[in-house]
């Protein structure tokens, strides 16, 4: 079973500031998907990255996934108290016919203080 | 846009009990899945289908099973309940093929008494 690994599990920030969050592994992944969650509610899905190296933005989010395909970093620029979440990473791993299992990170916890 | 419905957001059962979860998508996906969550340990994969009437083995399967006798329902069932199976259960559905997204359900926080 591949494990992914995230840092920090927690993290306290004040508004404003900017912030990264790390996700690794020792395998190695056809893609990389992240997920944010929300309490009471289910994750959804904030971006995939595929290509070694890959650089993908989302307003103030930035996703990069590694060159060897194992890793990926989220950053986070001028924090804002929307981005209070758990933010998940997923490594996808391919099956037979074409489908994909994920496996989850263990989660960092994100609160944004106003 | 998708959705995904657990037939419980909140459940209390006593050991020994068998205990049905229901997850039911509208969106015509091929493939769905049971996840728990448990804090510090992300999601963590029990089993999935990728077809009606077909099941796989996720990475903690023991203690549970699965049914999929129609396309947009899944269930997950405890056979026999105990108290480490106390956690927040999610399910979730994806279209067939590579990179699709996950769309999940809001989850079922189970606790055995």
């Amino acid at each position: 079973t591949q494990l992914l690994e995230q840092s920090p599990q927690f993290l306290s920030i004040q508004e404003g500031e900017n912030l990264t969050v790390y996700c690794n592994s020792s395998s190695v992944f056809s893609s990389l998907q992240w997920y944010r969650q929300e309490p009471g509610e289910g994750p959804v899905l904030l971006v995939t990255v595929v290509t070694g190296g890959e650089v993908k933005k989302l307003k103030r989010l930035t996703f990069q996934f590694g060159d060897a395909r194992k890793d990926s970093s989220l950053h986070i620029t001028a924090a804002q108290p929307g981005d209070t979440g758990l933010y998940l990473c997923a490594g996808s791993v391919r099956r037979d016919f074409g489908n994909e299992k994920l496996t989850f990170g263990t989660g960092t916890r994100l609160t944004i203080i106003p | 846009d998708v959705k995904v419905t657990q037939s419980s957001r909140y459940l209390v059962k006593r050991t020994g009990e068998k205990v049905f979860l229901e997850c039911v998508q509208d969106m015509d996906h091929e493939n769905m899945f049971w996840y728990r969550q448990d804090p510090g340990l992300g999601l963590r994969l029990i089993y999935f289908s990728y077809d009606v009437k077909m099941k796989e083995k996720g990475d903690i399967p023991e203690g549970y099973s699965v049914s999929r006798e129609k396309k947009e329902r899944f269930s997950l069932i405890l056979e026999s309940a105990s108290t480490n199976q106390t956690s927040m259960y999610l399910c979730a559905s994806s279209m067939g093929g590579k990179r699709q997204p996950q769309h999940f359900g809001d989850g079922t926080r189970l606790s055995i008494l």
